[in-house]
């Protein structure tokens, strides 16, 4: 299956900053994903990054908090804006596609980020 | 967004004793059903999933049975161990986008 790396592992971060979290993939994806899980929660799709274009976002989700890039097949960045403790949270970096299958949703680590 | 109702929130099971994961989904569209397992620190991990078309899919000590009818769709957890210790999330829908359920802390005791 892919190989997904993400930066940075953790963080704690003060409120009103941004930022950027990064996704790597050892092969080319059809599709990468964002979710978020918040303390002692489920996943939620925060949106799906779309190569070469505006990522699409879930109800709840709004551009200008979570701006998205995805300039090739492999690579991807998450930034969360203007943060506050709320935005604590572990996210995540999926994909569908390349050496996972498309059928196969595949997870990396993700970035633990403290808002305080 | 449709719900996945996941059950039980958390649950002890003796070694070697069967744990059983409970969910069910709203949304007769939905085409595909993974398991994910969770250890701290780490991120959701595939462990099986079916299609709709198949009621039942073994890969080793895991058994996922599927009710189209009802809805519902389980994990069975065979000969459990203390190494299965974890959170377990179903999840229900396209590949992409799926909707998870609320998690189920396991813990296998000795």
């Amino acid at each position: 299956s892919a190989v997904i790396s993400q930066k940075p592992s953790r963080d704690i971060c003060q409120r009103g900053t941004s930022l950027t979290i990064q996704c790597q993939v050892d092969s080319q994806v059809t599709m990468m994903f964002w979710y978020r899980q918040q303390p002692g929660q489920s996943l939620t799709l925060i949106a799906t990054a779309n190569q070469g274009s505006e990522a699409t976002y879930e109800s709840g989700f709004v551009i200008d908090k979570f701006p998205i890039s995805r300039p090739n097949l492999t690579f991807s960045t998450l930034t969360v804006s203007n943060m506050s403790p709320e935005d604590s949270s572990i996210y995540l970096c999926s994909v569908a596609g390349g050496s996972s299958g498309a059928n196969v949703l595949t997870f990396g680590a993700g970035s633990r980020l403290t808002v305080l | 967004q449709q719900q996945v109702k996941q059950s039980p929130q958390s649950l002890i099971v003796q070694k070697g004793g069967i744990s059983i994961i409970n969910c069910a989904y709203e949304n007769t569209a939905f085409d595909y059903f993974p398991w994910y397992q969770q250890f701290p620190g780490k991120g959701p991990a595939l462990l099986i999933a079916i299609r709709p078309d198949v009621s039942e899919k073994k890969e080793g000590r895991f058994t996922i049975s599927f009710n189209k009818s009802a809805k519902q769709f389980s994990l069975h957890i065979m000969d459990s161990q203390p190494g299965d210790s974890a959170t377990y999330f179903c999840a229900a829908g396209p590949v992409n986008k799926l909707t998870f359920g609320t998690g189920t802390q396991l813990k296998v005791e000795l």
